[in-house]
């Protein structure tokens, strides 16, 4: 079966780091393109970030320098390493494959919050 | 950035009646290749988003033949012909053309 597994999220104060992580069955991660979208509650999707099946990444502006997104082939599982944790972060994190986005993660929640 | 705009935010429909959801783009998503890259997802309840309709009017797989997809350059709709209980949730367009950005939302209920 084809699908994408998150974990990692949780409470964490500002300034402080969490890293995401999105296990794949059924497909293989390399081979593909993946990405990270963010939504906060009640809010719209906001894509955060892709990693291409050549190494190539792109960020949001709103995460650019804060968050680094990776993936470990032995695993099959994209990463989300997120630095510098803000408020504004507070969201349900979903891991999709790329180009169409046409299978989606559960989400995984991050509250930043003092 | 390309600013997706969604028109209406709220739709509330009859079973067995249309319905259609506007999408305008800031700039164009015709490609050099060919393709035009504007996306439709439906997010139910609780859940994560789910695909409909990719490159303007190709329905996934799976979806019901219901739902349309149209529209060139910067305009696109999607319609439901017959909108059944199930349709309920957030609908999403979205470009990737340029990085990927999603319209607002257009949340649909049933009357």
């Amino acid at each position: 079966e084809v699908q994408l597994v998150e974990s990692g999220g949780g409470f964490i104060q500002p300034g402080e780091s969490l890293r995401l992580s999105c296990a794949a069955s059924g497909f293989i991660v390399s081979s593909t393109y993946m990405s990270w979208v963010r939504q906060a509650a009640g809010k719209g999707l906001e894509w955060v970030s892709i990693i291409y099946s050549g190494g190539n990444r792109y960020y949001a502006d709103s995460v650019k320098g804060r968050f680094t997104i990776s993936r470990d082939n032995s695993k099959n599982t994209l990463y989300l390493q997120m630095n510098s944790l803000r408020a504004e972060d507070t969201a349900v994190y979903y891991c999709a494959r790329t180009d169409v986005f046409d299978i989606w993660g559960q989400g995984t929640m991050v509250i930043v919050s003092s | 950035e390309i600013v997706m705009t969604q028109t209406p935010l709220f739709l509330s429909v009859t079973p067995g009646q249309p319905a259609s959801i506007s999408c305008k783009s800031s700039q164009s998503l015709l490609h050099s290749d060919g393709k035009t890259y504007l996306s439709w997802y439906l997010q139910k309840s609780g859940q994560s988003p789910q695909l409909l309709i990719y490159e303007v009017s190709s329905r996934f797989s799976g979806v019901p033949d219901r739902f349309s997809g149209s529209g060139s350059g910067t305009d696109f709709t999607l319609k439901i012909s017959r909108v059944e209980a199930e349709d309920v949730g957030v609908y999403y367009c979205m470009q990737s053309i340029h990085l990927w950005t999603f319209g607002q939302g257009t949340k649909v209920e049933i009357k």
